[in-house]
Parts: C-alpha cells; sequence; structure tokens
C-alpha cells in the first residue's frame, strides 16, 4: 500500500540536543498527524494539522504542515531521555473512510 | 471522555489454532474502527476498518477476519492461526475527524 517517506529512520542523540524529523508524500493531504509509540504500547497521538502553512507546538514539540501539502515536520527542543520511542507520521486525504497513510516511523534514542 | 480498552494483552498461540482479539471504546457512539499490525516493532499496516455495525472493509487478502457486533466492539479472528500472523495488533478508534487513537495493543505469537 501506500506509504509517506519518513526520515531520518533513525536517530541517536545526546540530551539537550534538537530533533527534527520529517515527512513527504507525492499526494497532496487535508491532514498530518504525528505519533510517538513507546516499546510494547499504542501509538499516542503528539500533534494534529489540518490547514496548509499551519505551525503547532505541544510543550517542546513543533510541527508543521507544508504549504504545498506533500510534506510535514517534525521538531523536538532539548531532547530528554523520556524522548525515547518510534516517531510516526501519518497523512490523510479525508474522505468518508478515515484511512491514514503512515510512514514508517523514526526511532529516537536519546544518550542522557 | 473517550477510552479504548483491547484484550488479551499478549498471548501465544499454536499453529492451527484460533485467535479472537476483542477491543471496545467507551464514551463515544459509532466510532469508525480500526485493526492494525505492526511487525518489528515498525510500519503499521491497516488490516480492517468498521464505519458502523456489521460493516467491514478489508484492506490485504489474509488469514484474519474481523466483526463488529455492536457500535463499541470490533473483533480480530482467525480459524487458523500462522506462524506469519504474529505481531503486535492494535485496535484504534476515530471520531468525525482524521485523528485516531490507538488501544494499548495485544501481542501475538503463534508457535
Amino acid at each position: 500500500g501506500q506509504q509517506l517517506n519518513q526520515s531520518p529512520q533513525s536517530m541517536f542523540i545526546q540530551e539537550g540536543e534538537d530533533v527534527s524529523m520529517n515527512c513527504t508524500s507525492s499526494s497532496i493531504f487535508n491532514t498530518w498527524l504525528w505519533y510517538k509509540q513507546d516499546p510494547g504500547e499504542g501509538p499516542v497521538l503528539l500533534i494534529a494539522l489540518y490547514k496548509a502553512g499551519e505551525l503547532t507546538s505541544n510543550g517542546r514539540l513543533t510541527a508543521q504542515f507544508g504549504i504545498t501539502r506533500k510534506d510535514s515536520f517534525l521538531n523536538i527542543s532539548a531532547s530528554i531521555p523520556s524522548d525515547v520511542g518510534i516517531y510516526f507520521c501519518a497523512g490523510s486525504n479525508a474522505g468518508n473512510n478515515r484511512k491514514l497513510i503512515w510512514g514508517l516511523g523514526t526511532s529516537l534514542a536519546v544518550n542522557p | 471522555s473517550q477510552t479504548i480498552h483491547q484484550w488479551p494483552a499478549t498471548l501465544v498461540q499454536p499453529v492451527g489454532s484460533p485467535l479472537s482479539l476483542e477491543c471496545t471504546v467507551e464514551g463515544t457512539s459509532n466510532p469508525n474502527l480500526y485493526w492494525y499490525r505492526q511487525a518489528a516493532g515498525r510500519g503499521l499496516q491497516l488490516l480492517f476498518y468498521s464505519v458502523g455495525i456489521g460493516q467491514i472493509s478489508s484492506e490485504v487478502p489474509q488469514n484474519l477476519s474481523a466483526s463488529r457486533p455492536q457500535d463499541r466492539q470490533f473483533i480480530l479472528s482467525s480459524k487458523k492461526l500462522l506462524l506469519s500472523d504474529s505481531g503486535f495488533y492494535l485496535c484504534a478508534w476515530s471520531p468525525m475527524q482524521d485523528t485516531i487513537y490507538f488501544g494499548e495493543g495485544s501481542w501475538l505469537t503463534v508457535v
């Protein structure tokens, strides 16, 4: 099935560093979502973006809906050990079924 | 507030045995419901989604089936498990917006 291009695939950083990851698509989306998954748990919604150009923050997290509607990025500032996990992006073309297209995830490791 | 719960959390089943994973959502009505599978900790694969009671759409041909006997109940089943059915299964629900919310997940190991 269709997938988003999410990069980087993995990151290993020092505590306190900033992190940036992004997703791109060949299709236009009406919604971009960012999730975080801790080991052995279900993904948790971090930020939802519904409008092209929208920039939204959630604590140390900031995400933007690309103006072309084909990309989105997520930034984490001043990383801490609990930021460890896999981050997924997802996009939706809306419609009745609410099916999301997913990236393959960015695995983040933080060295204390 | 809305909650989603799925069970069992973990199970080990022999090849050829049946499977039943259950998921319930509380605090909402007429949600869209989903079953995803995640292999090797990466990549979320949509298996089934449902927009209403008895309405099931399958995304990929496979050894599994899904049913929605009640508005807020979603069940994932198999008559005969294969080794390749092992993985982390996630139930999810969504309101009218595009966001979806996941359950805790169920680890299935087929031996």
